[in-house]
């Protein structure tokens, strides 16, 4: 089983639709991230989270939110979706540790028609 | 400003040969370096990392070469194999107060039979 879990892995859905991506891990890592990959663009960070309680903005967090419901939980919404939101969106945890490696999860392939 | 970029887009080889994946990044206060793996359907995976007190360090067919004079960090990989097919991003970890890896675009390496 993956340590980094994605649901769902593909979606299609229309313009001004509410959707939610989630995202769980058995790593028992704190810190979880969402990031958002675009056909010639490296991997942008929407949010993360580096507890529960702890909530934060990355580059591009516009037209998004998150809630972390657990330390093992992270989702990713889109309040009313808009095609320049169709993108690869991965779900990705690092440890306490001083490196920056990121363990990632398969991906979820959002289209917005 | 932060940005991490790669000098070719798409690499062909022949299984056997060696393989050298390029990226130049900007950002000189960057500390610590990492080479992502991403096969089709996948999310990135580890491959190796180099801090900046390094020049070089290996791993198991794969080298990462450090020049901080040039900000330039390379991916060797030795006897390359089609399983080495894929997307290779690097990224530099940037001191913004938390693990920050800011991505490159990615090359694509292709090996041939």
């Amino acid at each position: 089983d993956a340590d980094v879990t994605q649901t769902p892995r593909n979606r299609i859905t229309k313009t001004g639709k509410r959707i939610m991506l989630e995202c769980s891990q058995t790593k028992g890592h704190d810190r979880m991230y969402w990031y958002r990959q675009d056909p010639g663009l490296g991997l942008r960070l929407i949010y993360y989270s580096f507890d529960v309680k702890d909530i934060n903005k990355g580059e591009i967090s516009d037209g998004y939110s998150v809630s972390r419901q657990a330390q093992a939980k992270f989702s990713l919404s889109l309040e009313s979706a808009i095609p320049n939101q169709t993108a690869l969106y991965f779900c990705a945890t690092s440890g306490r540790g001083n490196t920056g490696e990121l363990f990632f999860g398969e991906g979820s392939r959002l289209t917005v028609l | 400003g932060e940005s991490v970029g790669l000098h070719l887009p798409t690499l062909s080889v022949q299984e056997g040969d060696n393989s050298i994946i390029n990226c130049a990044y900007s950002n000189s206060a960057s500390d610590y370096f990492i080479w992502y793996k991403q096969e089709s359907g996948k999310g990135p995976q580890f491959i190796i990392d180099i801090r900046s007190n390094m020049d070089k360090r290996q791993g198991q067919r794969v080298t990462v070469l450090l020049n901080k004079t040039v900000k330039h960090l390379s991916l060797q990989i030795a006897a390359t194999q089609p399983g080495d097919s894929a997307v290779y991003f690097c990224a530099e970890k940037v001191n913004t107060g938390f693990q920050k890896l800011v991505f490159g675009t990615g090359t694509r390496l292709l090996v041939s039979p």
